[in-house]
């Protein structure tokens, strides 16, 4: 079994639309999240870390789910420049050890 | 934000010589740095995992003496793609991690390898 596992898409919505991904995660020993944004053929940077208590910036909301072992990511009012692929990274207690999904692809259509 | 770079940002390269990447973290200093692969339309793919000062920890089915991974100080790291080969070809990013108890690691912008 994958240690991070993501519904690759594509997502196709359209703008102003809700969107929400979900990441499962494999071993109960991890400790930190993140989600992180890759455009294409541009390395991943950091979208935010998700906390225990979920915690929102602006229009991107981030839930952990310690009990089913899954986080996500709900997008709201999508924008054109939200297109992107959304990596979920889960980091076990040594940290150093990144577990990535294989991402899922957003594209926002006008 | 942590800001970190790589150099060159793409090489192109003939069958059996050797590259050079480098990865700087720019305004902090990274106990911790990680080298990745990307190919096409799929995922990171850890290849090493390097603190200033020891010896790299390199991924299950990673030849550590192709890839050469240095991390001489706190703020640079190196990898050397020896002898490279066409299927070496790909997306290599770093990503380094500073000091603390934050586990948020900072990519570079990668350095793309044709091997030709």
């Amino acid at each position: 079994r994958k240690e991070v596992e993501q519904d690759p898409g594509p997502f196709n919505v359209p703008e102003g639309a809700t969107v929400a991904f979900n990441c499962t995660y494999s071993n109960s020993a991890s400790q930190s999240f993140f989600w992180y944004r890759q455009d294409c053929r541009k390395e991943p940077k950091l979208l935010m870390s998700v906390y225990s208590s979920g915690n929102e910036d602006g229009r991107f909301t981030a839930q952990l789910n310690r009990a089913s072992q899954y986080i996500s990511l709900l997008i709201r009012d999508s924008k054109l420049s939200d297109s992107a692929t959304y990596l979920c990274v889960v980091n076990h207690n040594t940290g150093n050890q990144f577990y990535f999904g294989t991402g899922t692809s957003l594209t926002v259509i006008p | 934000g942590a800001v970190v770079s790589q150099h060159p940002s793409w090489v192109i390269c003939k069958s059996g010589t050797s590259v050079k990447i480098e990865c700087r973290s720019l305004d902090f200093q990274a106990t911790t740095m990680f080298w990745y692969r990307q190919f096409p339309k799929q995922s990171l793919m850890l290849m090493a995992t390097s603190n200033e000062g020891s010896k790299a920890t390199y991924e299950q089915g990673v030849e550590k003496d192709k890839f050469l991974i240095n991390h001489a100080s706190l703020t640079l790291s190196t990898l050397t793609v020896t002898s490279a080969h066409p299927e070496d070809s790909s997306f290599y990013i770093c990503s380094a991690r500073s000091w603390g108890t934050s586990y948020e690691q900072y990519f570079g912008p990668g350095t793309r390898l044709t091997v030709t």
